[in-house]
C-alpha cells in the first residue's frame, strides 16, 4: 500500500485561501468516503480536522473544509490564520481494515 | 475526557523487540464503537499506520509490516500493546496510539507519542 501523494508545502498570506490535495487510487480514496485529515504542530500529536471527507469535528473553526474528486481528496483553509502554520495530513481506508496516509505538507503562513 | 498515554522503553538494540503500551483513561476501551489503533512517524517524515485491534481481540496491520507486528487488548487493566520484532534503525520514530472510530475512518485522540531509538 503506497502512501497519498501530497503536495510538500503549500503558502499563503494571512486571510488567503489554500488548498491541499490528497491523490491515491481507486482502491483508497476513490473507492470509500472515508478521508480524514490531520493537523500536526512540531512535536505535537496530530490532531483531526476533517473526517468522512468534508465533516468537521465539533471546535474546529468553520474555515477547514474538506472535499473529495475521483480519486483526489483535497482540504481548503479559507482565511488562513497564523496558528494554522503546520503539517498537515490525509488518511484514506483501503479496504479490508487497511488504512493509509498520505506524504504530509507544510503550511507555511507568509 | 478519553485521553491515551504510550510508555515503554526509548532505547531498543538492533535486532531485539519493541514493545509499547497505551493505557486508555476517561472511557471504556471495551466499546464496541472504537477499535484502537498504532501510527507511527519516523523522525521528520510522515505518518505510517501500523495495525489496530478490537476489544474482542480482533487485529488488522500493515500489510508491510504484518510479518513482524503484534497487536494485544488487556481490557481488565484498559490498555493495549505493540510488539514489533527484529527491529532496525529504520524502525526508529514517535509511536502514537489513537482511538479509531468504527463508525467511520478517523482517528481521535491520539496519544502524545513515544520516541524509540533503534540503536547499539
Amino acid at each position: 500500500q503506497s502512501a497519498l501523494t501530497q503536495p510538500r508545502s503549500v503558502s499563503g498570506s494571512p486571510e488567503q485561501s489554500v488548498t491541499i490535495s490528497c491523490t491515491g487510487t481507486s482502491s483508497d480514496v476513490g473507492g470509500y468516503n472515508y478521508v480524514s485529515w490531520y493537523q500536526q504542530h512540531p512535536g505535537k500529536a496530530p490532531k483531526l480536522m476533517i473526517y468522512d471527507v468534508s465533516k468537521r469535528p465539533s471546535g474546529v473553526p468553520d474555515r477547514f473544509s474538506g472535499s473529495k474528486s475521483d480519486n483526489t481528496a483535497s482540504l481548503t483553509i479559507s482565511g488562513l490564520q497564523a496558528e494554522d502554520e503546520a503539517d498537515y495530513y490525509c488518511c484514506s481506508y483501503a479496504g479490508s481494515s487497511v488504512y493509509v496516509f498520505g506524504t504530509g505538507t507544510k503550511v507555511t503562513v507568509l | 475526557q478519553l485521553q491515551l498515554q504510550e510508555s515503554g522503553p526509548g532505547l531498543v538494540r538492533p535486532s531485539e523487540t519493541l514493545s509499547l503500551t497505551c493505557t486508555v483513561s476517561g472511557g471504556s476501551i471495551s466499546s464496541s464503537s472504537y477499535y484502537w489503533g498504532w501510527i507511527r512517524q519516523p523522525p521528520g517524515k510522515g505518518l505510517e499506520w501500523i495495525g489496530t485491534i478490537y476489544y474482542s481481540g480482533s487485529t488488522y496491520y500493515n500489510p508491510s509490516l504484518k510479518s513482524r507486528v503484534t497487536i494485544s487488548i488487556d481490557t481488565s487493566k484498559s490498555r493495549f500493546s505493540l510488539k514489533l520484532t527484529s527491529v532496525t534503525a529504520a524502525d526508529t520514530a514517535v509511536y502514537f496510539c489513537a482511538r479509531l472510530a468504527v463508525a467511520g475512518t478517523w482517528f481521535d485522540p491520539w496519544g502524545q507519542g513515544a520516541l524509540v531509538t533503534v540503536s547499539s
